[in-house]
């Protein structure tokens, strides 16, 4: 597709259970980047990825959050034991130059029962 | 990267030019200005970016002062479709942009 394509656009889950989320980025797109957003909230940064390394991790908010990336395509974003305040709208980004625009994808809707 | 502040909301006539103003005082030399905007529900959408010089696309023109402290925004002829939040970023790439809380854009008829 012409976009960055994030699956799933929703995802209802039960506390304790792991989640995946998946990111497609527009083909060519070197860079690649996590977000999340709370209800209400601004943007929070989690992770970057140049290629297949993430030079970044800084932004993941606990050990229970990994994010990987192959073939400098796809990204998987990897919840473990979810809690409610994981609850949250997971946005993930892609871009082609430095500095440079960075194209969204809409999003994948968390939540956490 | 430098902080910056912006207002938390503005409101603006149909029809009429929009100016987002964005204050960047600590911004260093090889910092650029990124506006993006966020329209309910949907992802951040980029809109401009500068470093020294005034920009302008399709979507907006972007002026920066001479000392680089702050910059302004226009979008020359808002419409409802407009209505979104607006975000300023000071930063050397976008390795990390740090999106703030930005400033709510309400256009009305």
């Amino acid at each position: 597709g012409a976009g960055v394509s994030q699956s799933p656009s929703n995802k209802v889950t039960e506390k304790g259970k792991d989640v995946e989320l998946r990111c497609d980025p527009i083909s060519g797109h070197t860079a690649l980047y996590w977000y999340r957003q709370s209800l209400g909230q601004g943007l929070e940064f989690l992770i970057y990825f140049q290629g297949n390394s993430a030079p970044d991790k800084s932004g993941l908010p606990s050990d229970r959050f990994s994010a990987e990336r192959t073939g400098g395509s796809v990204s998987t974003l990897t919840i473990q034991r979810t809690q409610q305040e994981d609850s949250a709208v997971y946005l993930c980004a892609s871009s082609q130059t430095r500095p440079g625009e960075l194209f969204f994808g809409e999003g994948s809707r968390l939540t956490v029962l | 990267d430098a902080k910056t502040t912006q207002p938390p909301s503005m409101d603006c006539a149909e029809g009429r030019a929009a100016n987002l103003p964005c204050n960047h005082s600590t911004i260093s030399g090889n910092e650029y200005v990124y506006w993006y905007r966020q329209i309910h529900s949907q992802g951040p959408q980029y809109i401009i970016h500068g470093l020294k010089n005034n920009e302008t696309n399709e979507m907006a023109s972007l002026i920066i002062t001479e000392d680089r402290k702050s910059s302004t925004l226009i979008l020359p002829h808002a419409t409802l479709r407009d209505t979104a939040v607006y975000y300023c970023i000071a930063a050397y790439n976008t390795d990390k942009l740090i999106f703030g809380t930005g400033t709510r854009l309400q256009v009305f008829p």
